[in-house]
C-alpha cells in the first residue's frame, strides 16, 4: 500500500529536549516536505527536499532541521524545542513535474500527522 | 493581501443541499490549483485538481476564474460524509511550490 508514515503520532516533551520526528514514504517520490498546522494559520511549510541531499527552507524554518540521506526518509529535528513549536505536524511527498513546467505542482500525499506538545 | 484566502465558515447546510465555496488568490501567474479535503485532526487528501476548463467528479465541480483570480468548489446533494474542512491550494509561482488556504469548514446537518 502506497503511504507516508510518521512517528511518533503523539509526543509530549519539555522545553530544550531534542527530538526527532521520522517520516518515510514508499512511493519513490523525489519531493518531500514538512508542514505545521495551527488554528487560523493553516498549513505552513517548514522545510522541503527535491531529492537526496537537497533540502531548502520553507516559510517557517526557524527552530527546525531536516536531512535527506535516503530517498524514502525525511526526518524533522527539533534541537531545542520551545512551547511555540506546539503544533500538528505533517510530512508529505510527491513526484515532481518536469522542470520546464516551472509553475506547476503535483498532488502531495500526506502522512497521518504528529501532534507535538512542548511544555 | 494573503496569497490564498478562504472564508473559514462554518457552512452549516442540510443534507441534499447544494453548497459552494470560493477561494481567492493574489498571484495572477499562478498555474496549479487544487482542492484538498481534511477531516478533523486527520491528514489532508486531494479532492480534485482544478483545470482551466473546469472539471467535475460526481457531485463535485471545480471552476477556475482567472480574470477574477478565484477558484470555486460546488458540492451538490450534500451528504453527511461531506462534513469536513476544504482546503484551497495554489501554486503562486515556482517549481513545486504551493500555498494552502486556511480552509472552509462544512457541516452537513441531518
Amino acid at each position: 500500500e502506497a503511504q507516508v508514515t510518521q512517528n511518533p503520532r503523539y509526543l509530549i516533551t519539555v522545553t530544550g529536549k531534542k527530538l526527532t520526528v521520522t517520516c518515510s514514504q514508499n512511493m519513490n517520490h523525489e519531493y518531500m516536505s514538512w508542514y505545521r498546522q495551527d488554528p487560523g494559520l493553516g498549513l505552513r511549510q517548514i522545510y522541503y527536499s527535491m531529492n537526496v541531499e537537497v533540502t531548502d527552507k520553507g516559510d517557517v524554518p526557524e527552530g527546525y532541521k531536516v536531512s535527506r540521506k535516503e530517498k524514502r526518509n525525511f526526518p524533522l529535528i527539533l534541537e531545542s524545542p520551545s512551547p511555540n513549536q506546539t503544533s500538528l505536524y505533517f510530512c508529505a511527498s510527491s513526484s515532481l513535474p518536469p522542470l520546464r513546467t516551472s509553475g506547476s505542482s503535483y498532488e502531495q500525499y500526506f502522512g497521518p500527522g504528529t501532534r507535538l506538545t512542548v511544555t | 493581501r494573503k496569497e490564498v484566502e478562504q472564508d473559514p465558515g462554518p457552512f452549516n447546510v442540510p443534507e441534499g443541499a447544494t453548497v459552494a465555496f470560493n477561494c481567492t488568490y493574489s498571484n495572477s501567474a499562478s498555474q496549479s490549483f487544487f482542492w484538498y479535503r481534511q477531516d478533523c485532526r486527520k491528514e489532508p487528501k486531494l479532492l480534485m485538481s482544478v483545470y482551466s476548463s473546469g472539471n467535475e467528479d460526481g457531485r463535485f465541480t471545480a471552476q477556475l476564474n482567472r480574470a477574477s483570480q478565484y477558484i470555486s468548489l460546488l458540492i451538490r446533494d450534500s451528504k453527511l460524509s461531506d462534513s469536513a474542512t476544504y482546503l484551497c491550494v495554489v501554486n503562486p509561482g515556482g517549481y513545486q511550490k504551493v500555498t494552502f488556504g486556511t480552509g472552509t469548514k462544512l457541516q452537513v446537518i441531518p
